[in-house]
């Protein structure tokens, strides 16, 4: 089946610093991904739609000078998290959409979980 | 744009009896309604979805059901097991293929 890869697992980082997930597509191209966050307890709630080529659209709320989103290619996007701060702290998670036939749904990633200290 | 509700946030029932968690949502252009088990830490899984045009569909213990004029579906998992405990998600979406509006989450406990 499709599979994202979602790299890092855990990270944890200083406060001011900037750290970069990627979330890359193993079998199929992604033109579309959809990154989430999700406190703790929480549900998911997404900040982002990442399209290959153009622009990402953000969600209301969402800094997008703070959380700077690339689709590069069809088979990598990434979320880079500018100046973190301990409020974004969080699970962030990527998923993308089904494309083409045979595919059985959406695809996740596995989430990169986000310590600022 | 689309809103959804999930209840209960949280429900403990005795090995091998029923769960049932219900959603309602509120734009009635979504057609596409998947539910995911998420464990502590890990991504979401898919376990069963349901399109508009279908009014219930059956995998082994899970079930879904869909209400279009009321605006509302229910997962109902039957026969429940200590491995079935985790939080559940409902989400809606408009179209498959866009992204979904997910619930906020019932977590479920299988007492054994």
């Amino acid at each position: 089946g499709a599979v994202v890869s979602q790299h890092p697992s855990w990270v944890i980082c200083k406060s001011g610093t900037s750290v970069k997930i990627e979330c890359r597509s193993l079998d199929f191209q992604a033109t579309t991904m959809f990154w989430y966050r999700q406190f703790p307890k929480q549900s998911l709630m997404l900040m982002a739609t990442s399209n290959e080529g153009s622009k990402a659209t953000y969600e209301q709320g969402v800094e997008k000078d703070k959380f700077l989103i690339n689709h590069a290619s069809l088979t990598l996007s990434t979320l880079t998290v500018t100046s973190a701060h301990p409020e974004d702290s969080s699970f962030y998670i990527c998923s993308a959409p089904p494309f083409g036939q045979g595919r059985d749904g959406y695809t996740f990633g596995s989430g990169t979980r986000l310590t600022v200290v | 744009g689309e809103n959804v509700e999930q209840h209960p946030s949280t429900l403990s029932v005795q090995e091998g009896d029923s769960a049932v968690i219900k959603c309602t949502y509120s734009d009635s252009a979504s057609n596409y309604f998947p539910w995911y088990k998420q464990e502590l830490g890990k991504r979401p899984q898919l376990i069963i979805d349901i399109r508009s045009n279908v009014g219930e569909k059956k995998d082994q213990r899970i079930a879904v059901t869909l209400n279009k004029t009321a605006k509302h579906f229910s997962l109902h998992i039957t026969e429940t097991q200590p491995e079935d405990s985790a939080v559940y998600f409902c989400a809606a979406s408009i179209n498959y293929g866009q992204n979904f509006v997910f619930g906020p989450g019932t977590r479920l406990s299988v007492l054994p």
